[in-house]
């Protein structure tokens, strides 16, 4: 079975400084990866995918992730934060046997708080 | 091109009742997936629809179920509401074919709430 651990409930940061959002995965066949965000009242928009191209994966709004077999980790950073990115950001996994069937498996996601 | 709309945006419901709830898919796509997202938690997959037909279920009892038009839009229906059942519910549609489903386009959701 697969599954997703989002370590940090909640991450609050200053403005201009880096962010780090962990995710831990475990998926019997060979991982998707994704990362979601979700701002209040709207609905959830892809940041950025890992679908066993490239190890290190850029997304949208300068959010960049790395992803490490070996530690089977999908932690989500960004070098500076801006006040438009406080919201909650999801962890999802897609493994290859279940991606026919469209199923996202999500981590219970991750408060990001940006403080000025 | 449109975006994934859903309605209603709000519904208040009491125990035992019924309730449906619609999704119009983005232009262009096939597939219908439902979501239920409770309060403080990640969205948790109900099913999902290609084709006017159910491919594939989570962990969700019989009473929750779905229909997908020839217009790929979709509905979901869930009989004698539980208070458990407050939540926010949302579709995401996207493009399946060769090579698998693509990208999930996430609607704003229509909350649920179970008096």
């Amino acid at each position: 079975a697969q599954s997703v651990t989002q370590l940090d409930s909640h991450v609050s940061v200053s403005e201009g400084t880096p962010v780090l959002l962990r995710c831990n995965y475990s998926s019997s066949y060979s991982p998707s990866l994704f990362w979601y965000v979700q701002h209040p009242n709207k609905g959830l928009q892809l940041l950025l995918k890992y679908t066993s191209a490239a190890t290190l994966v850029k997304g949208i709004n300068g959010f960049e992730a790395e992803f490490k077999k070996s530690e089977t980790s999908f932690h989500l950073t960004k070098p500076s934060a801006h006040m438009s990115d406080a919201a909650e950001y999801f962890c999802v996994v897609s493994d290859r046997r279940s991606s026919n069937t469209g199923k996202l498996i999500f981590g219970q996601g991750t408060t990001l708080q940006v403080k000025p | 091109e449109t975006g994934v709309t859903q309605s209603p945006t709000h519904l208040i419901k009491t125990r035992g009742q019924q309730v449906t709830l619609r999704c119009s898919s983005q232009s262009g796509h096939n597939t219908v997936s439902w979501y239920q997202q409770a309060l403080g938690q990640g969205p948790q997959f109900i099913f999902q629809y290609y084709r006017e037909e159910e491919n594939g279920r989570g962990n969700f009892p019989p009473r929750f179920s779905g229909l997908q038009f020839p217009n790929y839009s979709s509905e979901l229906n869930v009989n004698a509401l539980e208070l458990d059942d407050s939540a926010l519910y949302l579709c995401a549609s996207s493009l399946s074919g060769a090579g698998g489903i693509r990208e999930q386009f996430f609607g704003p959701g229509t909350r649920l709430t179970v008096l």
